[in-house]
């Protein structure tokens, strides 16, 4: 069975600081991965997605993943905080070779201060 | 990715009264759906996995009287809440699934913006 666990439940950083929200999973088989982030009363937006052509992953608004199966961890980077990235962050991995439904991690509240 | 439309964004109704959600795909056609509810604070808790042509299969624990849910076609589902409470005030987040998993990522889904319900 697929489970992921989201190690911090808030992050605190400065505005162009380093980001890095902790991710890891449990999978039996090659896993499908995603970061997703949701903004106060918003839906879902997908950061990025691990699809296993390679293990550094880049997605919108300067993320990153890696995509580490020795640590079977997926923490999410980015290089510089801004302002507008304050907002819950769920790591979810997928029953895909099953139901297709999503596990979500219990998600993490990035706050960014100025 | 797929565009994901919800109306209403929120209602606010009285209580014993049914309300409708739409879920609509934009520009994608969607074999399968899922709704999600999501409590103050929490993760997205799915409730049902909606497939076009076919019954909605619930999560246990949710009450599939209570929360009708129909997929007539690949751009549209639609989640009623039947004899609203207070207690079934929430956030109602749908998705469609894009792609059949056979290789990892492939199987995306993509969020709607989320309905906010209150029952007073």
């Amino acid at each position: 069975a697929q489970s992921v666990t989201q190690l911090d439940s808030h992050v605190s950083v400065s505005e162009g600081t380093p980001v890095l929200l902790r991710c890891n999973y449990s999978s039996s088989y090659s896993p499908s991965l995603f970061w997703y982030v949701q903004h106060p009363n918003k839906g879902l937006q997908l950061l990025l997605k691990y699809t296993s052509a390679a293990t550094l992953v880049k997605g919108i608004n300067g993320f990153e993943a890696e995509f580490k199966k020795s640590e079977t961890s997926f923490h999410l980077t980015k290089p510089s905080a801004h302002m507008s990235d304050a907002a819950e962050y769920f790591c979810v991995v997928s029953d895909r070779r099953g139901t297709y439904k999503y596990i979500f991690g219990t998600g993490t509240r990035l706050k960014v201060l100025a | 990715g797929a565009v994901v439309s919800q109306h209403p964004s929120r209602v606010i109704c009285k209580s014993g009264t049914s309300v409708k959600i739409e879920c609509r795909s934009l520009d994608f056609q969607a074999t399968t759906m899922f709704w999600y509810r999501q409590f103050p604070k929490q993760s997205l808790m799915l409730m049902a996995t909606s497939n076009e042509g076919s019954k909605a299969t619930y999560e246990q624990g949710v009450e599939k009287d209570k929360f009708l849910i129909n997929h007539a076609s690949l751009t549209l589902s639609t989640l009623t809440v039947t004899s609203a409470h207070p207690e079934d005030s929430s956030f109602y987040i749908c998705s469609v699934r894009a792609g059949g998993g056979g290789v990892p990522g492939t199987d995306t889904q993509y969020f709607g913006p989320g309905t906010r319900l209150t029952v007073l």
